[in-house]
């Protein structure tokens, strides 16, 4: 039941940028992001809720395609605070929230 | 607005003791709760969630148990801790509502299980 996200890990120069994909076997009902910094609980960086939907704020989207039960989040002119491991998530009609397998982010000088 | 806490942020326990990390919401009622680990350099595994009072569900089988003795107050507990119980812990919680179609989920500060 957790979405596979990839890649695993991405090193990125500042100002470039990268795209994160996540998975899932089954129906995506709506698709969170979230952003861990090393020993802090992560922080929500948006939701989106149907398909073909897209979203963003600063340099960081994501879009939805709900048919193929995908979500991609882009990280464009990538900045050292970008660093982190990003995570999707999804809830059900169950109350479980499952989170994907993770990706971890490095953004270098 | 609604805040939720944690604690202990930091915990060394021997092998076969007892645990417990408690959390709390506050400023909502009758939020969604739940309990996820994180094993170093991994995701977030879900380990019980709750829709109410006395309402645990586990989603693996494992050392530890859960309890909701208040609607805002959600508990994690095990007898006898393990090597494999070692981790970062994350209590978190969701608006009440029949299902999490468009719920944003929240977490606690976390805390950290050392298990020697």
């Amino acid at each position: 039941q957790q979405p596979v996200q990839s890649p695993q890990a991405v090193i990125l120069r500042e100002g470039e940028d990268a795209v994160i994909n996540c998975s899932s076997s089954k129906a995506l009902y709506s698709v969170h992001w979230y952003r861990q910094k090393h020993g802090e609980a992560p922080v929500f960086l948006m939701i989106l809720l149907k398909g073909g939907e897209q979203k963003g704020h600063d340099k960081i989207s994501a879009s939805f395609n709900e048919k193929k039960q995908q979500s991609s989040l882009y990280l464009t002119a990538s900045q050292l605070s970008y660093s982190g491991t990003y995570f999707c998530g999804t809830g059900n009609t169950g109350n479980q929230f499952y989170f994907g397998t993770g990706t971890s982010l490095t953004v270098i000088p | 607005s609604q805040t939720i806490h944690q604690w202990p942020a930091t915990l060394v326990q021997p092998v076969g003791s007892p645990l417990s990390l408690e959390c709390t919401v506050e400023g909502t009622s009758n939020p969604n709760l739940y309990w996820y680990r994180q094993a170093a350099g991994r995701g977030l595994q879900l380990l019980f969630y709750s829709v109410g009072i006395g309402q645990i569900s586990s989603e693996v089988p494992q050392n530890l148990s859960a309890s909701r003795p208040q609607d805002r107050q959600f508990i994690l507990s095990s007898k006898k801790l393990l090597l494999s119980d070692s981790g970062f812990y994350l209590c978190a919680w969701t608006r009440g509502t029949t299902h999490l179609v468009g719920n944003t989920i929240y977490f606690g500060e976390g805390s950290w299980l050392t298990v020697v």
